[in-house]
This record gives C-alpha cells, sequence and structure tokens, in this order.
C-alpha cells in the first residue's frame, strides 16, 4: 500500500503546454509539500500546505498553482510550460505528531517532467 | 546560498567496511537533521535523524553524528553492504512542519 503516490511517473510535453500531477498520501497527514530536483541535483522546496491551507510558497513563477482539494491531496499544475521546467518534482507529507522523527517527511517516487 | 553542503560527489568503500559520510550546513537556526536515502527513479526514503540538543543517534549498522560547533555532521554505516549504494542526502530543518533543505547528494557505492 503505497503511502505517497504521484501521477504520472514520467510527462513529456512541448513548451507552451499546461500540464498537472497529482500527488495522494493515505497516511493522515496534515502536512504536504512540493520539491523540484533540477538538473543539477538539488532539491528544493516548492510549495508547502497545511490542512489545505498554503503556508510557504518560495520563489516559484506564478505559472506553477498547487491546489489542494483536501488534506490527503496536492496537486501541482504549471501553466505554458518552459524548457527550465525540465526537472523531478517530489510530493511529500509529514506530521510532526505522528512522525517517528523529527519533521520526517515521506516523498512520493517522482514525476520526472521534460518540456521539449 | 547553499545552506546545507556535501561537499563529495561520490564514495566507493569495500562491503564490510565502514562508510562515513559528510555534511556541513551554515544556518545556525536548523533543529533538526535527516539522512535520506534515494535508488534511482525513486523518492527519498528517510533514515535517521538527529536534533540539534542530541551528538549522537544510533539505528542499527547507522549512526548519525553531530557536532554544532562545526556546524558538522556525519553518517556512519557499519558494515557497508551492496545494498547500502545509493545517493545519501543530507537535510536540515527548523521546528515544526518546516521544508527540509537539502545537500546535493552523495553517491555511496559498496563494493562486494
Amino acid at each position: 500500500d503505497t503511502a505517497v503516490s504521484q501521477t504520472p511517473k514520467y510527462l513529456v510535453t512541448q513548451m507552451g503546454n499546461d500540464k498537472s500531477i497529482k500527488c495522494e498520501q493515505n497516511l493522515g497527514h496534515d502536512t504536504m509539500y512540493w520539491y523540484k530536483q533540477d538538473s543539477k541535483k538539488f532539491l528544493k522546496i516548492m510549495f508547502s500546505y497545511n490542512n489545505k491551507e498554503l503556508i510557504i510558497n518560495e520563489t516559484v513563477p506564478n505559472r506553477f498553482s498547487p491546489k489542494s482539494p483536501d488534506k490527503a491531496h496536492l496537486n501541482l499544475h504549471i501553466n505554458s510550460l518552459e524548457l527550465g521546467d525540465s526537472a523531478v518534482y517530489f510530493c511529500a507529507s509529514s506530521d510532526p505528531v505522528l512522525a517517528s522523527s523529527y519533521n520526517e517527511q515521506f516523498f512520493g517516487p517522482g514525476t520526472r517532467l521534460t518540456v521539449l | 546560498d547553499q545552506q546545507v553542503k556535501q561537499n563529495s560527489p561520490s564514495l566507493s568503500v569495500q562491503e564490510g567496511r565502514i562508510s562515513i559520510l559528510n555534511c556541513d550546513y551554515t544556518n545556525s537556526m536548523f533543529d533538526y537533521f535527516l539522512w535520506y536515502k534515494k535508488y534511482p527513479a525513486e523518492g527519498p526514503t528517510f533514515l535517521i535523524s538527529i536534533s540539534s540538543i542530541k551528538d549522537k543517534n544510533e539505528d542499527g549498522r547507522f549512526t548519525v553524528f553531530l557536532n554544532k560547533s562545526a556546524k558538522h555532521l556525519s553518517l556512519h554505516i557499519v558494515p557497508s553492504q551492496p545494498g547500502d549504494s545509493a545517493v545519501y542526502f543530507c537535510a536540515a530543518s527548523g521546528s515544526g512542519n518546516t521544508p527540509l533543505v537539502f545537500g546535493k547528494g552523495t553517491r555511496l557505492s559498496v563494493i562486494a
């Protein structure tokens, strides 16, 4: 039973298109995140949601819009895709009350986005 | 500006020996430090963590050491096994549900 799942795993699309990546967690966590791993392999936070409310928005272009319909889901919609958006996007979740170790975050398998 | 640095992109160790992965940080406000392991085409998997009030945490073959004055932590794996071959990320965070700040990772290869 997958704890944090993402769909699709691979996404290849043309510049200028709009695409969405879905994330679901079945851990009962209150907080969910989107991270981006770029070509230099850095994993960087993009957004953080707590109980469907946006709490952190790093300097991400407003072409990226996260949406949390409920606390188990955090989807990422990207408008007008650009070449530089090509990366691996990871969803994660956490709950410090439930975590066995401080701020342990559980990651999904990642979505590899390629913009042509 | 990298707040968490892993200066060794790769490390090769013989099976049975000790693997030592290093990590340095610059932000003295970090409260928690975590190590994640990542296999290709998978998400990072939590391995072990330590809070800033401790200097050592051990879990089986894995031990994390924290030197706050030097802003340095290390992960020791002993004995190393071929299945330990992966990319290891050091991460740090403040208190509460704050995002993790990751290092660039160190690729560990354990040779049989």
